[in-house]
């Protein structure tokens, strides 16, 4: 167990329908990041936020967005979804400055 | 911007045998280097990872990487592989530093390591 928690585990969606995903980082870290995994783009980094600030941006797409609380639990939004977005979502977290990440065990996400 | 390619997209060995996966990156900073194992149906779990000074790094579960600056390499290898080494392996690089802090990784495209009986 890394210590992250993501839920949901499964979303089934269609399109164009919007969706809330859920990281809570593990004690003490106050970097999170977000992952898309998908078969044909693989792992891709799309946004990491610092102690509720957002620190670094991928590649993420202007219908996604995400947030850090005060918390320091984060939320990934996604909009307006299209087919192409169903993929799995990682969620990852880290004490912050050069060290590795915890992953948690991700949200598969399927648009239908 | 860094970018990380991962030779043979599957890897097949005998139970037993020396595992190798390989991994070349290309960084414009000497970059930090990772590598992660993820099983299926889970998340990433970090197997090890290159930061700075020595150039052979051990993880855990017995693998090892070695890194070699004039090849811009960070090959995984383990030397007897055990059926539970069954997954998929990620080599990832992050640039030190950028972003005043962490940034995202740069993975690359996974090897699905089998080990056949």
């Amino acid at each position: 167990d890394s210590g992250v928690t993501q839920t949901p585990k499964h979303l089934i969606t269609a399109t164009g329908q919007r969706v809330t995903l859920r990281c809570s980082p593990r004690s003490g870290d106050l970097s999170v990041y977000w992952y898309q995994q998908s078969l044909d783009q693989g792992l891709q980094f799309l946004i990491q936020y610092y102690n509720g600030e957002e620190r670094a941006k991928g590649n993420i797409l202007e219908r996604f967005s995400a947030q850090q609380f005060p918390d320091l639990h984060s939320e990934l939004n996604l909009s307006s979804l299209e087919l192409g977005d169903s993929a799995l979502y990682f969620c990852a977290s880290s004490t912050g400055g050069n060290t590795e990440a915890f992953f948690g065990q991700g949200t598969r996400l399927t648009v239908v | 911007a860094q970018s990380v390619t991962q030779l043979g997209s599957h890897v097949s060995v005998s139970e037993g045998a020396l595992v190798l996966l390989r991994c070349n990156y290309s960084s414009s900073v000497p970059p930090y280097l990772f590598w992660y194992v993820q099983y299926p149906n889970q998340g990433l779990q970090l197997l090890l990872k290159y930061t700075t000074g020595a150039t052979l790094v051990k993880g855990i579960n017995g693998f090892e990487a070695e890194f070699k600056k004039s090849e811009t390499s960070f090959h995984l290898t383990k030397p007897s592989a055990h059926m539970s080494d069954a997954a998929e392996y990620f080599c990832a690089v992050r640039a030190p530093g950028a972003g005043g802090g962490a940034d995202g990784l740069t993975f690359g495209k996974g090897t699905h390591l089998i080990i056949q009986p």
